[in-house]
């Protein structure tokens, strides 16, 4: 089983609004991920954590902000977002296999955002 | 640094057309190499893989062959279908790394 799943589906909220984007996995992976895709353009990477820990930030504004509750579980918390925020969200995981290049990566379905 | 090059899109074909999307890579080291598939409204699929060079990924009919001599791993299949109809990334993971680097896709459409 290689399946990541992220809730909500679509989300729309406005520039005011708190909200979060959550994503699970039960592969018994180490390393989760966040990325930012926007429309007819690959994903971006925005936070990866490793063993709950968070790892990479790639310089991503402060009204993200990403938790690691247990190693199954991953939130990005979102708060005064812009417009310019609405994208696809995607989670992703892999098994965080040491000083490795095979560590293959497995996304979930994705949240829709749509900052009004 | 690492990169990838994808062949630029769209791509239109026949249902049961030869299927070609090329991809070369720049990289240190040993990277592995993969497809990844999203169809309209999804995420992305891991298509196939290959980790080390001459290495071949297949899965559902898509091939690709990790080709090191000359920096590729470009994605075939023999005879396409409707469903086939997607975005295709190639993506490489650098020895060590926790990044994946994307191509910039290619938009592929089967017409009946």
């Amino acid at each position: 089983d290689t399946e990541v799943t992220q809730t909500p589906k679509h989300l729309v909220m406005g520039m005011t609004n708190k909200k979060s984007l959550k994503c699970e996995q039960h592969m018994g992976h180490r390393a989760m991920y966040w990325y930012k895709q926007k429309a007819k353009k690959p994903p971006e990477l925005m936070f990866v954590y490793s063993y709950e820990k968070l790892s990479i930030n790639e310089s991503v504004p402060s009204r993200f902000s990403p938790e690691c509750p247990n190693s199954s579980l991953l939130n990005l918390h979102l708060h005064a977002l812009q417009p310019e925020d609405s994208a696809l969200y995607l989670c992703a995981s892999s098994r965080q296999l040491a000083a490795s290049s095979t560590d293959t990566q497995y996304f979930g379905p994705g949240t829709r955002l749509t900052v009004l | 640094g690492n990169s990838v090059t994808q062949m630029e899109g769209p791509v239109t074909l026949s249902e049961e057309a030869f299927l070609t999307i090329n991809c070369t890579y720049t990289a240190t080291g040993y990277p592995s190499l993969f497809w990844y598939v999203q169809y309209p409204g999804e995420g992305l699929q891991l298509l196939l893989k290959a980790t080390k060079a001459d290495d071949k990924g297949s899965n559902k009919g898509f091939e690709a062959t990790y080709r090191k001599e000359t920096t590729s791993f470009h994605l075939e299949k023999g005879s396409v279908q409707v469903s086939d109809s997607a975005v295709y990334f190639c993506a490489l993971s650098g020895t060590g790394a926790q990044k994946l680097v994307f191509g910039q896709g290619t938009r592929l459409t089967i017409n009946p």
